[in-house]
């Protein structure tokens, strides 16, 4: 079993929707949590950047951290067709070194 | 340079070739790290440099696999006697510092290889 698992999708949504995309977890010591975006033949770059439990919030998109159900999501309000991408959640312990990755979720926004 | 550099973007090696993929980080990163993406997966770490000490080289898939930084720079992965199951794209990543809120790590847009 993957330490940090995603539903590969793929999602496929109107422009204009909420998406919700989730990663659960298994190892306890996983302090940061991000989300990462990623086109085709590109590297990932960074969305969202959580440190322990909570909300943030950045624009059109809300990460959320539940370290005791061991769950992320990430929401994206209002869908454009530009979101379309493979969303990966990533985690890391303490020390930042090393980044545990999901296997991402393909998003598809239909214009 | 403006972001994470890596070459060659794309490689093809025939199987049992050497070969050599560069990375050169943002000016100024400490940490460097190695990470392979197979098709449709999340990458996989590799190897993590602070500087020019390899701190972390858990994830290396057997000892074919080579990484070095020796001037706390420009860092290079070697994969000796290529095999297919060597086809993935290698992605480079540096950050400022290993710990601290709001640190970011940026990726490179990777080393397509691919072993025939």
């Amino acid at each position: 079993q993957k330490e940090v698992e995603q539903d590969p999708g793929p999602l496929s949504v109107p422009e204009g929707a909420i998406v919700s995309l989730n990663c659960t977890y298994s190892n306890s010591a996983f302090q940061y949590f991000m989300w990462y975006r990623q086109y085709s033949r590109k590297g990932p770059e960074l969305l969202m950047y959580t440190y322990s439990s909570g909300n943030k919030e950045d624009g059109r998109f809300t990460a959320q951290v539940d370290k005791s159900s061991k769950y992320i999501s990430l929401f994206i309000r209002d869908s454009q067709p530009s979101d379309s991408a493979t969303y990966l959640c990533a985690m890391s312990p303490y020390n930042f070194n090393k980044f545990y990755f999901g296997s991402g979720t393909k998003l598809n926004v239909k214009p | 340079g403006a972001g994470v550099s890596q070459s060659p973007r794309y490689k093809v090696a025939k199987r049992g070739q050497d070969v050599a993929l560069r990375c050169d980080p943002i000016s100024g990163h400490v940490s460097l790290f190695w990470y392979q993406q197979a098709l449709g997966q999340g990458p996989e770490f590799l190897t993590y440099f602070q500087n020019e000490a390899q701190l972390d080289k858990s994830g290396l898939p057997s000892d074919r696999f080579f990484a070095e930084r020796p001037e706390g720079s420009v860092s290079t992965l070697k994969i000796q006697r290529t095999q297919q199951e060597d086809s993935a794209v290698y992605l480079c990543a540096s950050s400022f510092d290993a710990v601290g809120d709001g640190n970011t790590i940026y990726f490179g847009e990777g080393s397509w290889l691919t072993v025939v």
